[in-house]
């Protein structure tokens, strides 16, 4: 079956220490997105990327990067400059530009920092 | 701006019970509308879409929202909660602004289904 996978689950970082988001998928979609979750604030986008090797800032993009080489693939790095960084971060993508979309989602990486 | 207010933090309801989950958004125009639901330490999964048309949507699992634009609302409701219905919901506008198609999600609401 067609999906994202993210990888890992559960993350932990130390302070100074830059970490990797794995997000695949295998829809083949154009369009993906990074979200970070936390508790009661919903869903801010940090990078969003509508085609290969050319991505967008969202909201929240300090202390991120991504990069976008294949259409398969969309890493996160999340960097020493992110001052709070444990959250819940979620993949996903869409099948087109168009409004109509929905999105389909990873399951997310749980990223704590000790 | 664009904006999607979910009013309700958290809503609890008794299994068997039936259930409305409210969503107010701030758009001129018509927008695409979603809800999605989530379960604990998991992703988004989409319940439903409406873009035109028939404004009584039908969804998974037994899930249907109401489209009212004199209301700027898209509220969810299920006629008979289940224990498995335990999760987030969060209500989602795709809209088209300057920097072009866009997705504004509310904050959620928790759903708690006692037996």
């Amino acid at each position: 079956d067609g999906g994202i996978t993210q990888s890992p689950k559960y993350l932990f970082r130390k302070e100074g220490q830059n970490v990797t988001l794995s997000c695949e998928q295998n829809l083949n979609h154009d369009a993906m997105y990074w979200y970070r979750q936390d508790p009661g604030q919903g869903l801010r986008l940090i990078y969003y990327s509508q085609i290969v090797n050319d991505f967008q800032k969202g909201d929240i993009a300090e202390g991120y990067s991504v990069s976008r080489e294949k259409k398969e693939s969309f890493p996160l790095t999340v960097t020493s400059a992110q001052k709070n960084p444990t959250a819940f971060y979620l993949c996903a993508s869409k099948e087109g530009r168009g409004l109509g979309y929905g999105y389909t989602f990873g399951s997310g990486t749980r990223l704590t920092v000790v | 701006a664009q904006s999607v207010t979910q009013p309700d933090i958290h809503i609890t309801v008794s299994e068997g019970a039936s259930l409305e989950l409210r969503c107010n958004y701030s758009y001129g125009a018509t927008p695409y509308l979603f809800w999605y639901v989530q379960s604990p330490g998991q992703g988004l999964q989409l319940l439903l879409k409406y873009f035109s048309g028939d404004t009584l949507v039908q969804g998974i699992k037994g899930f249907e929202a109401e489209f009212k634009r004199s209301q700027s609302s898209f509220n969810l409701r299920k006629p008979s909660v289940h224990w498995s219905d335990a999760a987030e919901y969060f209500c989602a506008v795709g809209a088209l602004d300057l920097t072009g198609n866009q997705f504004y999600f509310g904050t959620g609401t928790s759903l708690t289904v006692i037996p």
